[in-house]
């Protein structure tokens, strides 16, 4: 069984400027949660993907967008970046559609906005 | 507002005694709970959950317990080993959420030889 994996590690980019996080579910898994922690804060959530729809959505801008593909891996997309977007990104793939409560988490995407 | 809150940034305990970890809650619809275990450089490890239905769910070394009169959960573990060293995150959601998880903002615990 392979679990969740994201993709890049670590990334630098400069404010104003556009970046994509991808994330690949845990096999057969078809829900992916996004989530951005700050450092010394817990994840908040940012948006969840249920067969490539978004099924719910935290409190963040329209700058932040995603994607759900038919293999249920997804992206993270945000626009016009800003200082503090600086934050570990964490994905979370689950089993379920409007009740995904056990979440299984990946390493996670270090974004640094310079 | 933090509707979940860990208050105890950090605790320190001895190899083979208990860690006690406690979390509280402030929405009274909130009726699943989970605790994570977090490592350095990987994402949280989901460990153990609890429905709202129950007081207590046991896991191996792992037991939490969930008063829902106090608002209050708390993460047993018995008997405690280094390799436990790691931030624990206490997480809550409630029934339509949509896969939203509230977490706390996380208590270090170290367990020393």
């Amino acid at each position: 069984e392979t679990g969740v994996t994201q993709s890049p590690t670590h990334l630098i980019k400069t404010r104003g400027q556009q970046v994509t996080l991808r994330c690949s579910s845990q096999s057969g898994h078809n829900t992916v949660s996004w989530y951005q922690q700050a450092l010394g804060q817990g994840p908040q959530f940012i948006f969840q993907y249920y067969r490539e729809e978004e099924n719910g959505r935290g409190n963040f801008p329209p700058r932040f967008s995603g994607l759900q593909f038919p293999n249920y891996s997804s992206e993270l997309n945000v626009n016009a970046l800003e200082l503090d977007d600086s934050a570990l990104y964490l994905c979370a793939s689950s089993l379920g559609g409007v009740r995904s409560d056990t979440q299984y988490f990946g390493p996670g995407t270090r974004l640094t906005v310079l | 507002d933090q509707q979940v809150k860990q208050n105890s940034p950090s605790l320190s305990v001895q190899e083979g005694r208990i860690s006690i970890l406690n979390c509280d809650y402030t929405n009274s619809m909130f009726d699943y709970f989970l605790w994570y275990k977090k490592y350095p450089a990987e994402g949280p490890t989901f460990l153990i959950s609890i429905s709202s239905i129950k007081d207590k769910n046991e896991d191996g070394r792992f037991t939490v317990f969930l008063n829902k009169s106090a608002k209050h959960l708390s993460l047993h573990i018995v008997p405690s080993q280094p390799g436990d060293s790691a931030v624990y995150f206490c997480a809550a959601s409630t029934m339509g959420s949509q896969g939203n998880l509230i977490f706390g903002k996380g208590t270090k615990l170290s367990v020393k030889p």
